[in-house]
C-alpha cells in the first residue's frame, strides 16, 4: 500500500520560500502510472488544489498560484517537493501530498509569520 | 474564476439516507469532470471515497455511492452511521486543473 509523508519547516517568514518534501513508500514516483499532488487547507477554509507532477516530470499548477509554485521529483530518493515563493500569512495552511487523489499523507502545518 | 459549490451543512438521523451535491459555476457537471468525493474528520487527512463519478476505492464502505443528479455530482449515504459525521469534499476536473468545493459538514443526530 502506498504511504506518503510530508516534511519541512513548520514556520516560514513572510516573503520567503516555503519548501516541503513528500517521501513515498510502497510505490515509485518515477514508474507508477500516476501523478503526484500537493493540496492545502488554510485554517477555517476548504481544501485548495496546488498542483501536481506526472512521473515523466510534466506539471500542472493552480492558476491562482502558478507564478509562485514549483513542484519537482527526486527519483533517487523516491520523493517529490513543493516550493512556494513570496509567502504571506494567507499561505498558512496544512499542506498535504497525495498520489493523484487516492492516497494522502497525514499533512503538515506551515505557519507564515515573522 | 471557476467555483464549485456544496451545501455548507446537512443533518441526518442515524440509519437515514442523505445526498450531498456538488455544482459547477460553468454549468452542468458531467462524467467528464471526473467527480471525486472525500471524507475528512477533524485532525485527520482527507480520505478518498469515490472517483470518476461512481467508482469506489477498495476501502470505501458500501453505504457510500456516487452519481450525477440534476446537473450536479452527488454523494449518497444510505444507512448512515454515527461515524459518518465528518466534512465531505468534492473535487472536479477542468481539463488540467482540479477544483475543490467548499465542503459539506455532515452532522449525524
Amino acid at each position: 500500500q502506498v504511504q506518503l509523508q510530508e516534511s519541512g519547516p513548520g514556520l516560514v517568514k513572510p516573503s520567503e520560500t516555503l519548501s516541503l518534501t513528500c517521501t513515498v513508500s510502497g510505490g515509485s514516483v518515477s514508474s507508477d502510472n500516476s501523478y503526484w499532488s500537493w493540496i492545502r487547507r488554510p485554517p477555517g477554509k476548504g481544501l485548495e488544489w496546488i498542483g501536481y507532477i506526472y512521473s515523466i516530470g510534466s506539471t500542472n499548477y493552480n492558476p491562482s498560484l502558478k507564478s509562485r509554485v514549483t513542484i519537482s521529483l527526486d527519483t533517487s530518493k523516491n520523493q517529490f517537493s513543493l516550493k512556494l515563493s513570496s509567502v504571506t500569512a494567507a499561505d498558512t495552511a496544512v499542506y498535504y501530498c497525495a498520489r493523484a487523489t487516492d492516497y494522502w499523507g497525514q499533512g503538515t502545518l506551515v505557519t507564515v509569520s515573522s | 474564476q471557476t467555483v464549485v459549490t456544496q451545501e455548507p451543512s446537512l443533518t441526518v438521523s442515524p440509519g437515514g439516507t442523505v445526498t450531498l451535491t456538488c455544482a459547477s459555476s460553468t454549468g452542468a457537471v458531467t462524467s467528464g469532470y471526473y467527480p471525486n468525493w472525500f471524507q475528512q474528520k477533524p485532525g485527520q487527512a482527507p480520505r478518498a471515497l469515490i472517483y470518476n463519478t461512481n467508482k469506489k476505492h477498495s476501502w470505501t464502505p458500501a453505504r457510500f455511492s456516487g452519481s450525477l443528479l440534476g446537473g450536479k455530482a452527488a454523494l449518497t449515504l444510505s444507512g448512515v452511521q454515527p461515524e459518518d459525521e465528518a466534512e465531505y469534499h468534492c473535487l472536479l476536473w477542468y481539463g488540467g486543473a482540479w477544483v475543490f468545493g467548499g465542503g459539506t459538514k455532515l452532522t449525524v443526530l
